[in-house]
């Protein structure tokens, strides 16, 4: 199975909105809807931001919302803050008990 | 809230087994509603899927690791372990546990640096 593709940058302003891709297969991202969205500050431990492709737990803000078309799945941050500056990572279920994640972008706001 | 904390030695020698325990507290690996994880993230590269265990012991392993993976679960220790053997430099990660809610990873340890070197 190989790595979900997702822009290594992206970046905006303060109070702007960002999107973040991920693209992958008919037999992971297009043939499930099983996409997860991470945010990883570095040195702390990931955090689930959406997971079945736009559902969010209970504490994330909406300005994050997931979506999916075709092979492609989407993250869009809603109105930037400076918080927001991490890394990102889908992650999706490929089939046969197996997952596979993004190689991760890199979010910067200006 | 649930926790969960990795240990294990941080350095490793080349061909060497690298094992790694992730203890959980407030909650228990024998629930039958989840799965636990492994997830590692190399220096500079991204996150890796390294394997899965249900509490009755069943596993998923990533196949480019099956081969020198086992992921194990001691339920009366409230922990799930990781050993994969004949280790080398690019298994050098960071890796994390977690509770794994069907397709998604709800909760995540802190994660711990494991360098692969003699």
């Amino acid at each position: 199975q190989s790595a979900l593709t997702q822009p290594p940058s992206a970046s905006g302003s303060p109070g702007q909105s960002v999107t973040i891709s991920c693209t992958g297969t008919s037999s992971d991202v297009g043939g499930y809807n099983s996409v997860s969205w991470y945010q990883h500050h570095p040195g702390k431990a990931p955090k689930l931001l959406t997971y079945e492709v736009s559902k969010r737990p209970s504490g994330v803000p909406d300005r994050f919302s997931g979506s999916k078309s075709g092979n492609t799945a989407s993250l869009t941050v809603s109105g930037l803050q400076a918080e927001d500056e991490a890394d990102y990572y889908c992650c999706s279920y490929a089939g046969s008990n197996n997952w596979v994640f993004g190689g991760g972008t890199k979010l910067t706001v200006l | 809230q649930l926790q969960l904390q990795e240990s294990g030695p941080w350095l490793v020698k080349p061909s060497e087994t690298l094992s790694l325990t992730c203890t959980v507290s407030s909650g228990s690996v024998s629930s039958r509603t989840y799965y636990w994880g492994w997830i590692r993230q190399p220096p500079g590269k991204g996150l890796e899927w390294i394997g899965t265990i249900y509490y009755s012991g069943s596993t998923y392993y990533n196949p480019s690791l099956k081969s020198r993976l086992t992921i194990s679960v001691d339920t009366s220790k409230n922990q799930f372990s990781l050993r994969l053997s004949s280790v080398t430099a690019a298994d050098t990660a960071v890796y994390y546990c977690t509770r794994q809610d069907g397709n998604y990873h709800d909760y995540w340890g802190q994660g711990t640096l494991v360098t692969v070197s003699s």
